[in-house]
């Protein structure tokens, strides 16, 4: 079945970095976008960044572009989220997903990972 | 602020019905599918309702969807304990290049 897992969530001060990975499985990953999306303590749903089937798209959340890259590595079946610069209103509990049907994107997310909390704090 | 807008509670007891609400525009709802998911405590987001009254395999036929211009619903039958949770629409939008939610509605079972 399908699994995402993700990691390298952690407490960082403002100003540092840390790389997210998504451990995929159960499914043929280059074939598939893939997402990160977010929720902030008491907060709703956001998505930051996305890639497309083949890596040839990647797009990004306002609040995010020019700090995160997203990127895909098909043969170790993993994505990843590099974020740079952050700040205490990216703490949150950062989630990947894919989508639902291949060679899609944007549209539905079918699978969700239980997600990697990030804490930005002095 | 997200460019859906939901209303923030919803309650019900066992065995009634409640329905959840998500407004748009033009720009987002009027124009594309809305999806539904749900997010109950310790688990991962989980896709309920897909292409505006789509079933993925394994939920049950008491979760329904509907939309109509620029709103959608979603509507949860015999409601049941474990249902408690927050409950996300989502669409794409014309000027955002990845998937947009809803700020989330929290429904509890008294």
């Amino acid at each position: 079945q399908v699994q995402l897992v993700e990691s390298g969530g952690g407490v960082v001060p403002p100003g540092r970095s840390l790389r997210l990975s998504c451990a995929a499985s159960g499914f043929t990953f280059s074939t598939y976008s893939m997402h990160w999306v977010r929720q902030a303590p008491g907060k709703g749903l956001e998505w930051v960044a996305g890639t497309s089937y083949d890596a040839g798209h990647k797009f990004y959340a306002d609040s995010v572009k020019g700090r995160f890259t997203v990127s895909r590595d098909t043969s170790k079946n993993t994505l990843y989220l590099q974020m740079n610069n952050l700040r205490p209103g990216d703490t949150a509990v950062y989630h990947c997903a894919k989508e639902k049907a291949s060679y899609r994107w944007g549209e539905v997310l079918g699978y969700w990972g239980q997600g990697t909390p990030v804490t930005v704090s002095s | 602020q997200s460019v859906l807008t939901q209303t923030p509670s919803a309650s019900g007891t066992p065995g009634q019905r409640v329905t959840i609400f998500c407004f748009g525009s033009s720009s987002n709802i009027g124009r594309d599918t809305v999806h539904w998911y749900q997010c109950l405590p310790g688990t991962a987001p989980k896709l309920l309702i897909y292409n505006n009254n789509q079933r993925p395999s394994g939920v049950p036929d008491r979760f329904s969807g509907s939309k109509s211009g620029a709103s959608a619903s979603l509507t949860i039958s015999g409601l049941q304990f474990e249902d408690e949770g927050d409950y996300y629409c989502a669409t794409r939008d014309d000027f955002l290049d990845g998937p947009v939610f809803g700020g989330g509605t929290k429904l509890t079972v008294l």
